[in-house]
């Protein structure tokens, strides 16, 4: 199991680009990087995922060092709306059946 | 459609009453989950069950006993319930397979208050 760091919180305004570093220097050769977002009231879902380089949808792009020992998940231009936490889950779905989430990252975005 | 669906969403009870939470998924997954999130977030592998079999059982009190009658439904039912249950509690599933585009689909989860 890869254990994942990742800042408590981070506050930004609307407009701006917001980048989440996580740490994680044991992942494994057959792991994936994937980070989810989480409303309050709401389950976790999926934004983004990589396996190295770099990697970008239409909500975010995830950049993966060539050690593999960190990713940035940064989304740009944020808005209101993007208040959540993110969490940053680094493993080898399905096959790790004991993925634990961290704390993950509470950005707040202010007007 | 929802594709992970869990009843009920809320729930209040008192200590030491026995409940149970339900979940459903229509995405054919084989490997259901459920997770508990505490007041920090921390969201922490409870069980995970893989083509209706036991794979984890995380160190949860045996008051926790997960149910699955078939792929798509992994019930949950709690015995006995004390104050340091109140959490909110999450199923999710994940499909076959491992690789690119592989992930982890949660449901809205079920709030419990352990009054």
């Amino acid at each position: 199991l890869a254990k994942t760091t990742q800042p408590i919180s981070m506050d930004s305004y609307e407009g701006q680009e917001v980048n989440i570093t996580c740490s994680h220097n044991n992942i494994a050769t057959n792991d994936y990087i994937t980070w989810y977002q989480q409303f309050p009231s709401q389950g976790p879902r999926f934004i983004i995922q990589g396996y190295k380089t770099k990697v970008t949808n239409e909500v975010a792009s995830l950049f993966i060092p060539a050690d593999r020992k960190s990713s940035t998940l940064s989304l740009p231009r944020v808005s209101l709306s993007d208040t959540a936490v993110y969490y940053c889950l680094v493993g080898d779905i399905p096959n790790d059946y004991k993925l634990s989430f961290g704390a993950g990252t509470t950005v707040t975005v202010r007007a | 459609d929802t594709a992970v669906s869990q009843t009920p969403k809320y729930l209040v009870t008192q200590m030491g009453n026995d409940k149970s939470i339900k979940c459903e998924q229509n995405l054919g997954h084989d490997t259901m989950y459920w997770y508990k999130q505490d007041s920090k977030k921390f969201l922490k592998i409870m069980f995970s069950y893989n083509n209706k079999e036991l794979i984890i059982n995380e160190t949860v009190p045996n008051r926790f006993s997960p149910k699955s009658p078939d792929k798509a439904h992994l019930n949950l039912h709690i015995n006995s319930l004390e104050l340091g249950d109140s959490a909110v509690y999450f199923c999710a599933s994940s499909p076959p397979g491992r690789g690119s585009g592989n992930t982890i689909y949660f449901g809205e989860g079920s709030w419990l208050t352990v009054v």
